[in-house]
């Protein structure tokens, strides 16, 4: 049981470049979330879906766009990347069955940009 | 909006010694509760929940968390700690009324247990 699985694990940019982060679930979820956490500001949203084929946007979403094309992925895209961009990023999924239903987190993707 | 707060940035403690971490948050209706643990270079794993009923709810690795509606609380708490909880806690929080689990996390607090 892989649970949520992110590729990759690391990434250096330089800026500017483009790149695409995937995140992949196989417990049938139907939320799925993109965060980034940075020192001393904890985990913040930066796009999430509650379905395949929608998107929504969270707490951060400038710079980033994000795809649900099948319901067992959720792809981050940055188009452009930027020094500020440089951060860790975790995917999550859960349950659409109630709003109790806990957070499943990927191992992050450690991305530097240069 | 909803906000949460995780006072205790970094705490120190000895092996045996006791632990409690305090978490407030800010919204006026009903809330789901949550502490999240991230051990060194590994993911979030949920420690333990409060959705209803009896507020002070137990975890995972002897982990207990209250939660005081009065003083919009949900600290989490262990008798003894040992050098293996070393890690990030992070305290989140859900409104109910939102029909969709958007989780608002704290900025987390780091835990290094010395053996």
């Amino acid at each position: 049981n892989a649970g949520v699985t992110q590729t990759p694990k690391f990434r250096v940019l330089k800026t500017g470049q483009s790149m695409t982060l995937l995140c992949a679930q196989d417990m049938n979820h139907e939320y799925m979330y993109w965060y980034r956490q940075d020192p001393g500001m904890g985990l913040r949203l930066i796009h999430y879906s509650v379905g395949e084929g929608t998107t929504a946007k969270g707490e951060v979403p400038d710079g980033y766009n994000v795809s649900r094309l099948k319901k067992q992925n959720f792809l981050l895209g940055l188009e452009s990347a930027a020094p500020s961009q440089t951060s860790v990023y975790f995917c999550a999924s859960s349950y659409r069955t109630g709003v109790n239903q806990p957070q499943h987190f990927g191992d992050g993707t450690r991305l530097s940009i240069l | 909006a909803q906000s949460v707060s995780q006072h205790n940035h970094h705490v120190i403690l000895s092996e045996a010694a006791s632990l409690e971490l305090g978490c407030n948050y800010s919204y006026g209706g009903t809330v789901n509760l949550f502490w999240y643990v991230q051990y060194p270079g590994q993911h979030l794993q949920l420690l333990l929940k409060y959705f209803s009923g009896d507020p002070l709810v137990k975890g995972i690795k002897g982990f207990e968390a209250e939660f005081i509606k009065s003083k919009f609380s949900f600290n989490l708490r262990k008798p003894s700690v040992q050098w293996s909880d070393t890690a990030e806690y992070f305290c989140a929080v859900n409104a109910r009324n939102t029909g969709f689990q958007k989780l608002v996390f704290g900025t987390g607090t780091r835990l290094l247990v010395s053996p």
